[in-house]
């Protein structure tokens, strides 16, 4: 059964721009949440979404958004990029929302924001 | 603070045995788990602990949770250099998954 896929897995950008990170859940799987990890703040809630609907949210500027398809995959957008969103964007699947479903990652997206 | 707490660094030597502890504050979480991050890859699950349980052993692998004071750790036994990663803490309760800045595990031969 393959794992949850990220795409693309480096990518560069200058300031200014913007970006789409995209990713496919494990087969089955309909809740995906998205997560930025750096140095400095370490792993960050980004947001959660199942059935195509946003059902959490993290503590971020409105540069950032994101979607969830009917076939449960996901993409997260982020516009006009400053310097400080360098980092890996991880992907995470989940059978649903529950607690007890476990969160499997992805392998992440690496982004540069020159 | 963050609410999952975790010392950064620990180092041993191959053959030893690791213990990485966690501290978390939410009493609503119903499961905490374990994560390895290895250079440029991503978070991969190690093990989780429902918490009403107090431990669990998954071949080298030991978790021992103290509900009472909040407290995690995970056991490494006969630690070897591919060990050797980023470990994460993490809770969960009835929202987003909550992580701790992880400790660095170096495994010196």
């Amino acid at each position: 059964k393959a794992g949850v896929t990220q795409t693309p897995r480096y990518l560069i950008k200058t300031r200014g721009q913007q970006v789409t990170l995209s990713c496919s859940p494990i087969s089955g799987h309909r809740s995906v949440s998205w997560y930025q990890q750096t140095p400095g703040q370490g792993l960050q809630f980004l947001f959660e979404y199942f059935s195509e609907t946003q059902r959490n949210k993290g503590n971020f500027p409105g540069r950032f958004s994101g979607r969830q398809f009917s076939n449960s995959r996901s993409e997260m957008n982020v516009s006009t990029l400053e310097l400080g969103d360098s980092a890996l964007y991880l992907c995470a699947s989940s059978l649903g929302l529950r607690s007890g479903n476990t969160i499997y990652f992805g392998e992440g997206s690496w982004l540069t924001v020159v | 603070g963050e609410d999952v707490e975790q010392s950064l660094f620990l180092s041993v030597r191959e053959g030893d045995s690791s213990v990485i502890n966690c501290t978390y504050t939410d009493s609503s979480s119903t499961y905490l788990y374990w994560y390895k991050q290895e250079p440029g890859a991503g978070l991969q699950l190690l093990t989780y602990i429902f918490s009403n349980m107090d431990m669990k052993q998954d071949q080298r692998l030991t978790v021992l949770l103290n509900k009472k004071d909040k407290h995690l750790s995970l056991r490494i036994a006969d630690t070897q250099t591919g060990d050797s990663a980023i470990y994460f803490c993490a809770e969960r309760g009835n929202s987003d998954m909550r992580f701790g800045a992880g400790t660095r595990l170096t495994v010196k031969p």
